[in-house]
């Protein structure tokens, strides 16, 4: 089982659309949780972070964690043809000299203009 | 400000031919470096990391390696390159006093023929 799911999509909107990322992981351990975003040939780029359990909101972003179900979100409001793009969820378990970042697949999205 | 560099962008090599890849990060100190790779629908694969000039630890046994020459500078080699090596490779860095700070260059698209 790997430690982090993610549906891979791809997920197509209208603009306009509320958008809902979801990844689910299975270490208890994990205590960030991070979304990055991807464009098609770049490096990822960090959108949001969470500390543990609860919402963070960022413009038209919002990140929940749920610890207790091991599961996270990511919601983008109004969408826009530019939010279309790959978003990795990430997770680090605090510890050791790397504090290791875990991704997800990614979830291809596509915001229909 | 600090950046992250990273080349060529893109690479095609023949099997069995040699490889290196750098990355350089500007405007910091002591950084954490990672290399990555990225393979169609299966997230970002952590290769190597690097907590000091000459300290390398590899994450998955393969025909690379990785090197750290100076403090801000990062080396994905190979002696002979396999079809399999085919990916995108990303450096990465982050302070060393934030877990979840984790920046990213920009990518190279390595195709082995």
């Amino acid at each position: 089982q790997k430690e982090v799911e993610q549906d891979p999509g791809p997920l197509s909107v209208p603009e306009g659309a509320i958008v809902s990322l979801n990844c689910t992981y299975s270490n208890s351990a994990f205590q960030y949780f991070m979304w990055y975003r991807q464009y098609s040939r770049k490096g990822p780029e960090l959108l949001m972070y969470t500390y543990s359990s609860g919402n963070k909101e960022d413009g038209r972003f919002t990140a929940q964690v749920d610890k207790s179900s091991k599961y996270i979100s990511l919601f983008i409001r109004d969408s826009q043809p530019s939010d279309s793009a790959t978003y990795l969820c990430a997770m680090i378990k605090l510890g050791g000299a790397t504090n290791k970042l875990i991704f997800g697949t990614g979830t291809l999205l596509a915001v229909q203009p | 400000s600090q950046t992250i560099h990273q080349w060529p962008a893109t690479l095609v090599q023949p099997v069995g031919s040699p490889l290196s890849l750098e990355c350089t990060v500007e405007g910091t100190s002591n950084p954490n470096l990672y290399w990555y790779r990225q393979a169609a629908g299966r997230g970002l694969q952590l290769l190597f990391y690097s907590v000091g000039i000459g300290q390398i630890s590899s994450e998955v046994p393969q025909n690379l390696s990785a090197s750290r020459p100076q403090d801000r500078q990062f080396i994905l080699s190979s002696k002979k390159l396999l079809l399999s090596d085919s990916g995108f490779y990303l450096c990465a860095w982050r302070p060393r006093e934030r877990s979840y700070g984790y920046t990213f260059g920009s990518g190279t698209r390595l195709t082995v023929v």
